[in-house]
């Protein structure tokens, strides 16, 4: 299984970019690369999910190597609504199973 | 449409004692999933459900059975708790595997005394 790694946390600013990157060297073939966010007493909400290269929507961009043994989540413009917990996933569907892999989480915290 | 319900939100057991948590989602998604999170640590898989009157093992299933009898609840039992399964349990579903989008539940905080 692609065990993952975060840094444990991060502080930033009110109107500037993050990025999170996370480690997964064992990815397999068959996993995609999933974020979350998480905030106090709530279950993590989906971010964004890729397979390689970049995908954007309207909250965030995710970026991915070629070689996929790691992934930068970025968050334009961060406000103090985005202090949270974000969390890496690997995971996919194998032969006889299925495997999901949370990292420990980045705790953002925003200030003003 | 309320996604991702989960019953109770607080509950305190004995050690030995029985419960079932109660998983319930309304987007007819076909895949479910029972998480536990531990302070300081991210999610971990305690069991899943490709369909209904379906049912697999995670990465931490012992001390939990769980069932989906249909298609929108998946429930998860502990028969005889434990300390150790003090936690907080939180429900998932999706419509596919996880390389979809995945709904959580607001999660159900566990204390085992």
């Amino acid at each position: 299984l692609a065990k993952t790694t975060q840094p444990i946390s991060m502080d930033s600013y009110e109107g500037q970019e993050v990025n999170i990157t996370c480690s997964h060297n064992n990815i397999a073939t068959n996993d995609y690369i999933t974020w979350y966010q998480q905030f106090p007493s709530q279950g993590p909400r989906f971010i964004i999910q890729g397979y390689k290269t970049k995908v954007t929507n309207e909250v965030a961009s995710l970026f991915i190597p070629a070689d996929r043994k790691s992934s930068t989540l970025s968050l334009p413009r961060v406000s103090l609504s985005d202090t949270a917990v974000y969390y890496c996933l690997v995971g996919g569907v194998y032969t006889g199973g299925f495997k999901t892999i949370f990292g420990a989480g980045t705790r953002l915290f925003v200030k003003a | 449409n309320a996604g991702v319900t989960q019953t109770p939100k607080f509950r305190v057991l004995k050690t030995g004692q029985s419960m079932t948590l109660l998983c319930a989602q309304d987007m007819n998604h076909e895949y479910m999933y029972w998480y536990r999170q531990d302070p300081g640590m991210g999610l971990r898989l305690i069991h899943y459900s490709v369909g209904e009157g379906t049912t697999a093992k995670g990465e931490v299933p012992d001390g939990y059975n769980v069932s989906r009898l249909k298609k929108q609840n998946f429930l998860l039992g502990l028969e005889s708790a434990a300390p150790s399964q003090t936690s907080v349990y939180f429900c998932a579903s999706t419509r596919t595997g996880m390389n979809t989008e995945a709904f959580f539940g607001q999660g159900t905080r566990l204390t085992v005394v």
